[in-house]
């Protein structure tokens, strides 16, 4: 399947320190989403990446899609306890299965926990 | 108040028994979409439907059964023949097409027993 292997699996930062989650793909990404799930809540939406080499940044969050369109990444400057949760991110494709329809696919998530 | 609710937000049932959780979106979304999330791990999709009256099956449809009979609602119904069913249920919602953001409701953390 179209699947996206995202690393680490967990993170422990020190309060203050900077964070960085890894998305990978062995095939070409038509565009990449970044969602967060904070402890027993649900995912939001953060961002969606679409252009090869492309930066996009939401105060301390940097994100960025690789210029070959195989990888991204999710970089937190001065990482806060607000920061704390799960990030995922999901490309999309079209499901093979299912006439062509598009879905989303995740990554397993990098679970963030700050220590302060 | 727009968004997706999911109900209840959280259930048991017996081993054996079908059960039926609810979503709901007043977003005038066309696309629904049902996830299952096991602890540590991601989101993993079971049905989806783009459109009233037409759904398909994702990743790990079996036993598992859905309808989509309005545009605002998308039940999701989980048999007896489901063998893991006990897990945190996510509904999502968008504007058709993947490359709109998915809104996701609560969730519904099912427990069989």
């Amino acid at each position: 399947g179209q699947q996206v292997m995202q690393i680490p699996q967990y993170q422990h930062v020190q309060e203050g320190e900077d964070f960085t989650t890894y998305c990978n793909s062995s095939t070409t990404l038509s565009n990449i989403q970044w969602y967060k799930q904070r402890p027993g809540g649900h995912p939001v939406f953060l961002i969606q990446l679409v252009k090869s080499g492309e930066v996009k940044k939401q105060k301390r969050l940097t994100f960025q899609f690789g210029e070959a369109k195989k990888n991204s990444s999710l970089h937190i400057t001065a990482t806060q306890t607000t920061d704390v949760g799960t990030y995922f991110c999901a490309r999309s494709g079209r499901d093979s299965a299912n006439f062509g329809n598009e879905k989303l696919t995740f990554g397993t998530g990098t679970r963030l926990t700050i220590i302060p | 108040d727009g968004g997706i609710t999911q109900s209840p937000k959280y259930l048991f049932r017996k081993e054996g028994q079908n059960v039926t959780l609810s979503c709901e979106q007043n977003l005038n979304h066309d696309a629904m979409y049902w996830y299952r999330q096991d602890p540590g791990q991601g989101l993993r999709l079971i049905y989806y439907s783009q459109i009233v009256n037409d759904f398909q099956k994702g990743d790990i449809a079996e036993g598992y059964s859905v309808s989509r009979e309005k545009k605002e609602s998308f039940p999701l119904t989980v048999t007896s023949a489901q063998k893991n069913p006990t897990a945190f249920y996510l509904c999502a919602s968008s504007h058709q097409g993947v490359l709109n953001e998915q809104f996701f409701g609560p969730g519904t953390r099912l427990t069989v027993l």
